[in-house]
């Protein structure tokens, strides 16, 4: 029973735009996230991360929302850098989302 | 480099063969843990280990598959009799845990594995 769900497999923005990946929970009890980054060849790296104590966690241009009453947290890329595409996956604890393939285009 | 390190990075076996892997996590960190990736998939938890302790274990896993950590330093991962569903990538990763703290995971670069 898959219980982080990333229901795009892809997304692609133009250089310069806003990225928005999505997440899905079916946990309450869950407290914790990450976004991990992941490129080809490579294993996945941190990306950030957001307690369940807040609604928002901020690092330069990365930005993570948390709607507990939702289930839903999203992933903002701003700007948008070619350098960002990748997969990037949701996470809680052991648990990984399938992934969202993000293309950014020059 | 003091990241986590996996061997082989790939491995070509034939249905029904052994295939052992080897993970080196980074050596202060007391969490280990191994998953399977497929195509178009996230990391899919296998098992875990707290120090040489092995703290869970996927109810999906196979009794083919068995993980050790005898040491807690790097662990293994063997599957007996390989079939061609169990190709995949196998990431393993590497965190510090204490208490409630959360943290993030170190992944290694994946251990390849082709059935054929």
């Amino acid at each position: 029973d898959q219980q982080v769900k990333q229901n795009s497999p892809s997304l692609s923005v133009q250089e310069g735009r806003i990225s928005i990946l999505n997440c899905d929970y079916t946990n309450s009890m869950f407290d914790y996230f990450l976004w991990y980054k992941k490129y080809p060849a490579e294993g996945p790296t941190f990306l950030i991360s957001i307690s369940s104590i807040k609604d928002k966690n901020e690092d330069g241009r990365f930005t993570v929302f948390l709607n507990k009453s939702a289930k839903h947290l999203s992933l903002h890329i701003v700007p948008s850098q070619p350098g960002d595409s990748a997969v990037y996956f949701c996470a809680n604890d052991m648990r990984f989302g399938a992934g969202t393939r993000l293309t950014v285009k020059p | 480099d003091t990241g986590v390190s996996q061997d082989p990075r790939h491995k070509i076996t034939k249905r029904g063969q052994n295939v052992t892997f080897r993970c080196d996590p980074i050596s202060e960190h007391n969490r280990l843990y191994w998953y399977r990736q497929t195509l178009g998939q996230g990391p899919e938890f296998l098992t875990y280990f707290q120090n040489e302790a092995q703290l869970e274990k996927s109810r999906l896993l196979s009794d083919r598959f068995s993980a050790e950590r005898p040491k807690g330093s790097f662990s293994t991962l063997e599957i007996q009799r390989t079939e061609q569903g169990d190709s995949a990538m196998y990431l393993c990763a590497s965190r510090w845990s204490s208490g409630g703290v959360h943290n993030e995971q170190f992944f290694g670069p994946g251990t390849r594995l082709t059935v054929l």
